[in-house]
């Protein structure tokens, strides 16, 4: 078990670009969560997966972005277009199939869009 | 109003200081409440779990939780410099989809000076 892992740890990207994230969750957990971070803020909901099923999502999530997380492993984060306002630390975290004893979040993606 | 609000701080203690960080809510259906460490440019770490009223211990730790007055606390007794992060509180409830759906505070900025 070496958590949650997230690739690219950066990413500097130009405006109008398309990007993707990757995100392998600790492997046991079949719940998987997107969030995003700006500076100075706590992290804010984006998305919930349970195995391979997108079952939430938030309106924060406009249809520039589109996650995936084919036969319920890794996820995947694509954003399309990327505007300067994306810029922010996107975090995945994943947590087991019973109880809420708190996420497991990885170190995070840091988007920089110039 | 923010459905959870979180001083910013920054808050800066000497070493051994006891530290008291706090946060509000006003949606009374959360039912879940944590507290997470985030170190710079890393993802936030579970500190503490809890989801009734009343104070949960754990080593240095003790968080505190009142319902009533929807206000929930973390008590860092004898801080090291070590303990220097950001502090977010968070809170959650199941939603329809069974997520644990997390909603975090601002984050504290906590140094410990030695």
């Amino acid at each position: 078990d070496t958590g949650v892992s997230q690739n690219p740890r950066h990413k500097i990207t130009k405006r109008g670009q398309n990007v993707t994230f990757r995100c392998d969750p600790i492997s046991e957990h079949n719940r998987l969560y997107w969030y995003r971070q700006t500076l100075g803020q706590g992290p804010e909901f984006l998305t919930y997966f349970q195995n391979e099923a997108q079952l939430e999502k938030s309106r924060l999530l406009s249809d520039r972005f589109s996650a995936e997380r084919p036969k319920g492993s890794f996820s995947t984060l694509e954003i399309q277009r990327t505007e300067q306002g994306d810029s922010a630390m996107y975090l995945c975290a994943s947590s087991p199939r019973t109880g809420n004893y708190g996420y497991t979040f990885g170190s995070g993606t840091r988007l920089t869009v110039v | 109003q923010k459905e959870v609000e979180q001083d910013p701080g920054p808050l800066s203690v000497p070493e051994g200081a006891i530290v008291s960080l706090n946060c509000t809510y006003s949606n009374s259906a959360f039912q879940y409440f944590m507290w997470y460490r985030q170190y710079s440019r890393k993802g936030p770490e579970l500190l503490m779990y809890t989801y009734s009223s009343g104070n949960k211990e754990d080593g240095r730790f003790t968080a505190q939780v009142d319902k009533s007055s929807k206000y929930i606390s973390l008590f860092i007794r004898d801080s090291q410099p070590s303990d220097s992060a950001t502090y977010l509180c968070a809170m959650s409830f199941v939603s329809g989809a069974g997520s644990y759906q997390l909603t975090f505070g601002k984050g504290t900025k906590l140094s410990v000076i030695p």
